[in-house]
């Protein structure tokens, strides 16, 4: 069973750069038949992805985000990472790490999601 | 950007049913429209990929029909579990977006 898991702090003071990884189990981010993506949802609002990685390093970034996000892979430690930087309070969210399956598109594991609040 | 609209924004309805959520895109996304199910503190469930086809495990009273501009996602008898807010996403291009949401309540 493919599992997902948000780490990293849940306190970012504005102007600084969030930093999340998310560690992958039961499955390898060098599998070349999914996307690992970056998604988030402030609080009682809707769904906002962010980007994705491919395991080659290949990014595609939300061109609202795309001037502040910086997305990395690391296949030893089977993780991948996010960064957006410069953050303000719009940016406090519960974020969620998912892989997307290449040939249908769609997001079928997710983590658990990790809220992240900006804040000073 | 391709923009996903839903309604009704909500709806109550009584267990047994039938509700009808409707996603239209701004522009033709061919089947490419994806359904969410999320309850209040949850991840999203995906029910429904490529527009109609039912993800593994979700039960049949759910369905999803469209292609195009205009898609449904049916709950053909409303149960207790399903009270709860359903997304639509479109991954036709990216970026990929999502419907603002449909909460499902009690009457």
């Amino acid at each position: 069973q493919v599992q997902l898991q948000e780490s990293g702090p849940r306190l970012v003071k504005p102007s600084e750069t969030l930093s999340l990884t998310c560690t992958v189990s039961g499955g390898s981010v060098s599998n070349g038949n999914y996307y690992w993506n970056w998604i988030r949802q402030p609080p009682g609002k809707g769904l906002e992805w962010i980007g994705y990685i491919y395991y080659s390093g290949h990014t595609n970034y939300n061109p609202s985000l795309k001037s502040r996000v910086t997305m990395s892979i690391d296949t030893s430690q089977n993780q991948f990472s996010l960064k957006l930087s410069s953050v303000t309070a719009a940016d406090t969210a519960v974020y969620y790490c998912a892989r997307q399956w290449e040939l249908h598109n769609y997001f079928d594991y997710w983590g658990q999601g990790t809220l992240v609040t900006v804040s000073s | 950007d391709i923009q996903m609209t839903q309604s009704p924004s909500s709806l109550s309805a009584s267990v047994g049913d039938r509700v009808t959520i409707t996603c239209r895109a701004s522009q033709s996304i061919s089947n490419h429209l994806n359904w969410f199910q999320q309850k209040p503190g949850k991840v999203p469930k995906l029910l429904i990929y490529a527009a109609s086809s039912s993800q593994s495990g979700v039960p049949s009273r759910f369905s999803g029909s469209g292609s195009g501009t205009d898609f449904t996602l049916t709950i053909s008898s409303l149960q207790p579990e399903d009270f709860a807010t359903y997304y639509c996403q479109q991954s036709y291009s990216t970026p990929w977006t999502f419907g603002q949401g449909t909460k499902v309540e009690i009457k």
